[in-house]
């Protein structure tokens, strides 16, 4: 069965210091991975995607993602982070042994400091 | 361009009653997804429409839960009666076409359900 762990319940960092949220999966076949971002008392919002080439993906806000095929990850990076990048981060994998959906992890709660 | 809509956004009811949630997605948008959210846990899907044809309801408790889209729109989540592990954030989302997750879905803002 496809899925994906977020090992970290939480992450802490400084304003200013580089962030990583870890992500690892378990798919079979190409997996097709995304990161989302969820504030408090609002939907998820789509922050980037990995389909297939380049493995360091850009999203939105400045984040990014490294997709690593022999360590099975798919972490997010941002270089400098920001106490507005508090919030709930969760990494997902489409579902292709089903019909195509979304599988999330349980998500790694963002703490930056100023 | 507008967002996913859902109403309402807070609902408290007792156990046994019965409540419905409604999601307007977004223009265009031929998927529609209800994901359940518990606390501390990330969304899980509990029925994928496809215009007006169900792709996926699996993961839907079908004694107690129910879900339609009329006309390839709009869409109500229904459940009756609740139970109080119903407790949940209940999101709607939406995507441009069938083969909907190789693009990202957009998220509603959730309606956050209490039982007691």
């Amino acid at each position: 069965a496809q899925s994906v762990a977020q090992p970290e319940d939480q992450v802490n960092v400084a304003e200013g210091n580089p962030l990583t949220v870890k992500c690892t999966y378990s798919v079979s076949g190409n997996p097709y991975l995304f990161w989302y971002v969820q504030y408090p008392n609002r939907g998820l919002q789509f922050l980037l995607k990995y389909i297939t080439g380049d493995n360091l993906v850009k999203g939105s806000y400045g984040f990014e993602a490294e997709f690593n095929k022999s360590q099975t990850s798919f972490h997010l990076k941002k270089p400098s982070a920001l106490v507005s990048d508090s919030a709930l981060y969760f990494c997902a994998v489409r579902d292709i042994s089903n019909t195509d959906k979304l599988i999330f992890g349980t998500g790694t709660r963002l703490q930056v400091f100023p | 361009e507008a967002g996913v809509a859902q109403s309402p956004r807070y609902k408290i009811i007792e156990k046994r009653q019965s409540v419905a949630f409604w999601c307007n997605p977004i223009s265009g948008h031929a998927t529609l997804y209800w994901y359940q959210q518990i606390l501390g846990q990330g969304p899980k899907l509990l029925i994928q429409f496809q215009n007006n044809g169900v792709v996926d309801d699996s993961q839907l408790p079908k004694d107690r839960f129910s879900a339609e889209r009329l006309k390839g729109v709009d869409s109500t989540l229904k459940i009756q009666p609740a139970k109080l592990e119903d407790s949940a954030v209940y999101l709607c989302a939406s995507s441009w076409d069938g083969l909907a997750t190789i693009y990202e879905q957009y998220f509603g803002p959730g309606t956050r359900l209490t039982v007691t």
